[in-house]
C-alpha cells in the first residue's frame, strides 16, 4: 500500500517563500504529484516529478528524491490567493494515492 | 470546452435512501475515479475504472456502487448501507490509470 505524510498546516507571509514537505512509503512508485485545492473547490494539478531533481513552473517548484522517498513543493513570492490546501500524491501502477493535505495560510 | 461535470452541486437526502451522483467527462479519458473528502481530510478513493465496463474497488468501497457503461460517464450510487454518507464527493478522470487527474467541481451530499 501507500502512505504519505505532510504537515497539516503552514503559515507564511505574503511575498515570502514557503516549502511544503512530503514523505512517502510505497509498494509501487512512478512519481510524485502536487495538487492545489481552494476551500470548497476541486483539486487542480500543479506539478509532477518522475525523476530526482527540481521542476520549476513559474512561482512554483517541486522537488523529488526517490532514494529518500521525499519531495517538496516550493512556493515563491507568496500571494494571498495562494492560501489553499496542497496535496502530495503518489502515482502508482493503476491509481494515485493522496496525502492528507497541508493547509497554507498566507498572511499580510 | 472539455471538462468534467458533476451534478448536482448540493444534494440532500433522508437516511435510508439510495442516491446517485452524476459524473460526465468529454476529455476522451479512459480512466475515471470517485473520491470522498471529509472536512479537513485528504481524498480517499472509493472506486476507479480503467476502461469501459470495468471498475475496481478503492480504499473505502463499502456502501457504494458504480457503473461504467459509457466512456464519458461514471455514476456513483451511495447506498443506505453507507454508515456515514455525508461528505464532499469528487469525480476525476485521467488519460489512463495512474496518470494525473482532472477533477470535477464536486457534489456536497448531506444525509439527515
Amino acid at each position: 500500500g501507500q502512505s504519505l505524510e505532510q504537515p497539516s498546516e503552514v503559515t507564511a507571509v505574503e511575498g515570502a517563500i514557503v516549502q511544503i514537505n512530503c514523505t512517502y512509503q510505497t509498494s509501487g512508485f512512478y512519481g510524485l504529484s502536487w495538487y492545489q485545492q481552494h476551500d470548497g473547490g476541486a483539486p487542480t494539478f500543479l506539478s509532477y516529478n518522475a525523476l530526482d531533481g527540481l521542476e520549476e513552473t513559474g512561482r512554483f517548484s517541486s522537488f523529488l528524491s526517490r532514494s529518500d522517498s521525499y519531495g517538496y513543493l516550493l512556493l515563491q513570492e507568496l500571494q494571498m490567493k495562494d492560501s489553499a490546501s496542497y496535496f502530495c500524491a503518489v502515482r502508482g501502477y493503476q491509481k494515485v494515492t493522496f496525502g492528507t493535505g497541508t493547509k497554507l495560510q498566507v498572511i499580510p | 470546452d472539455g471538462g468534467i461535470t458533476q451534478s448536482p452541486k448540493y444534494l440532500f437526502r433522508k437516511e435510508g435512501q439510495n442516491v446517485t451522483l452524476s459524473c460526465e467527462q468529454n476529455l476522451n479519458h479512459d480512466a475515471m475515479y470517485w473520491y470522498r473528502q471529509d472536512p479537513g481530510q485528504g481524498l480517499r478513493l472509493i472506486y476507479y475504472s480503467q476502461i469501459v465496463n470495468d471498475f475496481q474497488k478503492g480504499d473505502i468501497a463499502e456502501g457504494y456502487s458504480v457503473s461504467r457503461e459509457k466512456k464519458e460517464s461514471f455514476p456513483l450510487t451511495v447506498t443506505s448501507a453507507q454508515k456515514n454518507p455525508t461528505a464532499f464527493y469528487l469525480c476525476a478522470s485521467s488519460i489512463q490509470s495512474g496518470t494525473d487527474q482532472y477533477f470535477g467541481p464536486g457534489t456536497r451530499l448531506t444525509v439527515t
